[in-house]
């Protein structure tokens, strides 16, 4: 049962719209994680945060943005959504303490751009 | 830096056959290993773990043990079902640690079981 809810699960959206993919959990993490995933499956962080009010660009670069202004909130915002978006997005949160307790992921967002 | 290798996909087998993925590591210090599983539609969930070499890790049938003299830790099970078909990501910690630690993903190894 996952503690992390991505919203929407699906979406198909013309180019040039704003989005917000959400992502919540419940779990009072502070880190959270945003990673793209690729047709071949290979997965590309995108933006970090430590907690409140930290963001971090990640290893890969990439034309959307985050927030976070509540623990358990960190959305991810296009603000002109091209055809080169389409992806999956996948939201992380990692527990308290050493990073030996992994990750928690939740089970995405399919982003179509038209 | 840390770095993860795992065998590119993707692998296709038939039901009951014997499952190898290979994993294999660079590292700095001793990191702890996983291997997560993605299911079709769905995100990644830890499938198992070691933290230490020698460890073994197994759940729902899969086994991988952190060989820490070759710098591997292999995912295998003995018989495979068509529901186990998803692609299986390797990963290991950065080398930082405490709080401030994160994972590194190999690029995935997709299986299809095939009845």
């Amino acid at each position: 049962e996952a503690d992390i809810y991505q919203t929407p699960r699906y979406l198909v959206i013309g180019t040039g719209k704003k989005i917000t993919l959400e992502c919540s959990q419940t779990m009072g993490h502070d880190k959270m994680y945003w990673y793209q995933q690729d047709p071949g499956m290979e997965l590309h962080l995108i933006h970090y945060s430590y907690g409140v009010n930290s963001t971090e660009k990640g290893d890969l670069s990439s034309e959307s943005t985050v927030s976070r202004i509540r623990t358990e909130h960190f959305p991810l915002t296009l603000e002109s959504a091209r055809p080169s978006h389409t992806s999956q997005y996948l939201c992380a949160s990692k527990p308290p303490g050493a990073v030996r307790n992994g990750y928690t992921f939740g089970s995405g967002t399919r982003l179509t751009v038209v | 830096g840390n770095s993860v290798t795992q065998m590119e996909g993707p692998v296709t087998l038939s039901e009951e056959a014997f499952l190898t993925i290979n994993c294999t590591y660079t590292a700095t210090g001793y990191p702890s290993l996983f291997w997560y599983v993605q299911y079709p539609g769905e995100g990644l969930q830890l499938l198992l773990k070691a933290t230490k070499a020698d460890d073994k890790g197994s759940n729902k049938g899969f086994e991988a043990t952190y060989r820490k003299e070759t710098t591997s830790f292999h995912l295998e099970k003995g018989s495979v079902q068509v529901s186990d078909s998803a692609v299986y990501f390797c990963a290991l910690t950065d080398g930082y640690g405490g709080s401030q630690g994160n994972l590194i993903f190999g690029k995935g190894t997709k299986l299809s079981v095939k009845p």
